[in-house]
């Protein structure tokens, strides 16, 4: 069975500071790898999208980064975080195939203070 | 750019009633639409989709699809307190990458007891 995995859980940070979020997938062949943003009770925005290692495609741009080191790894981050990032993070996995179901993980709340 | 508008915001349904919820795409290639659930504090977890015009029921469940319209809805019947959540629209247009979803504002569902 697939699983995804996401760290870490919740992360209260300062404005100006590093970020970094990763998540790892198991089970799974070279799936594609989505990072979603969410603010608090509002909807998702796809950030960034993988269909390969080491190639990553920006969507929205929030001032983030993102990067596929290994086949089952996504990690999203900057180098200087703003109150705006605070919000819920979620890492996403699909097949290759078209028009299949998004999985996601169980999210990052991230606090930027 | 695509958008997904989703009505009402929010509906308050009493236990045992039945929440219908709407949802329209902009976008003339949009084919598949996702209806996905999310508990407060949760990741979203894929409720239903459909592709094809008509009706798809499962369980107290049932979404529409008219694809001239673009339009689809979900309708939860006999409601219970833990459907209380907040329901998300997707599209994908046609061909597309899968995971390129766009998704609306949402739908808040309370039920009271």
């Amino acid at each position: 069975a697939q699983t995804i995995h996401q760290w870490p859980v919740a992360e209260i940070k300062a404005v100006g500071s590093p970020l970094s979020l990763g998540c790892t997938i198991k089970g799974k062949s070279s799936p594609n790898l989505y990072w979603y943003w969410q603010a608090t009770g509002g909807t998702l925005q796809q950030l960034f999208y993988s269909i390969t290692v080491g190639q990553v495609e920006s969507v929205v741009q929030l001032n983030l980064s993102a990067s596929r080191p290994k086949d089952d790894q996504f990690i999203l981050s900057t180098e200087k975080l703003l109150l705006s990032h605070s919000g819920f993070y979620l890492c996403a996995w699909s097949l290759r195939t078209t028009n299949t179901e998004v999985f996601f993980g169980k999210g990052t709340r991230l606090t930027v203070v | 750019q695509q958008k997904v508008q989703q009505s009402p915001e929010s509906l308050i349904v009493p236990e045992g009633g039945m929440a219908s919820l709407n949802c329209t795409s902009s976008d003339r290639n949009v084919d598949y639409f996702w209806w996905y659930r999310q508990h407060s504090g949760k990741s979203p977890k894929m409720l239903m989709s459909i592709f094809s015009n008509g009706e798809k029921e499962e369980g107290r469940f049932t979404v529409h699809l008219n694809k001239a319209s673009l339009h689809t809805s979900l309708h939860i019947r006999d409601s219970q307190p833990s459907d209380s959540a907040l329901y998300l629209c997707a599209a994908m247009n046609t061909g597309g990458l899968s995971g390129k979803l766009t998704f609306g504002e949402g739908t808040q569902v309370t039920v009271i007891s």
